[in-house]
């Protein structure tokens, strides 16, 4: 079964870059996409085919994907981004979704 | 304003039973594939399953096939699952959520999602 491995917590100061990474085998043929969850509310989606932002997500978040890593960079970091975030992928060999085990974002 | 809004949830015993509901709003509801995810307290996202835009084709994850049953009804703009023989490792956050753009095949990114309602398995 198909397995993406995330660390589970990055820290970063205001104002400085995260990058959140995604690992798979062989990611880089794979359509990645991207969640943020905040306790209690929806998860949100910020990046979807690898690097694209849905309309109303800044330009501080970006995505790139090659090889055996993913990366979710968010730019400019805001208290606001604290957040729980997931890369998500479709395993077409067993017709299923799946998540990696999530990155906890804080913001120091 | 395309919104889901999921009910449903509650305690209830092992071996028991429990329908989740998902109603939706907004956009055109029949045109689009349809996901369960879920979240158990203190871990992550969890796909549970999907269903296509006329309820022809479903998808299970391994830990719940034969047990839980996802179904639509068009007509009322509603996702529902069906959950039976509940186990423990069934408590969780159940989220709906949307396939993000209409594809005969489904595309699988999700947007949105609803805001979830807490299942709870225990005697």
């Amino acid at each position: 079964s198909y397995v993406l491995t995330q660390p589970p917590s990055v820290s970063v100061a205001p104002g400085q870059t995260a990058r959140i990474t995604c690992g798979g085998n062989n990611i880089g043929s794979e359509s990645v996409h991207w969640n943020q969850h905040k306790p209690g509310q929806a998860p949100v989606l910020v990046i979807y085919y690898d690097r694209d932002r849905p309309s109303g997500i800044p330009e501080r978040f970006s995505g790139s994907n090659s090889g055996n890593t993913a990366t979710l960079t968010i730019s400019r970091v805001e208290a606001g981004d604290e957040a729980d975030y997931y890369c998500q992928v479709w395993d077409s060999t067993r017709d299923r979704v799946v998540f990696g085990g999530g990155t906890k974002l804080s913001v120091l | 304003e395309v919104q889901l809004v999921e009910s449903g949830g509650g305690l209830v015993q092992p071996g028991g039973s429990l329908r989740l509901s998902c109603a939706a709003s907004g956009f055109s509801f029949s045109s689009y594939w349809m996901h369960w995810v879920r979240q158990a307290p203190g871990k992550g996202l969890v796909w549970v399953s999907r269903i296509n835009s006329d309820g022809s084709t479903t998808n299970y994850a391994d830990s719940v096939k034969g047990r839980f049953t996802i179904s639509r009804d068009n007509a009322k703009d509603t996702l529902y699952l069906q959950m039976s023989s509940l186990r423990a490792e069934d408590t969780a956050v159940y989220y709906c959520a949307r396939d993000g753009a209409i594809q005969p095949r489904g595309v699988s990114w999700f947007a949105p999602w609803g805001q979830g309602t807490l299942v709870t398995v225990s005697s």
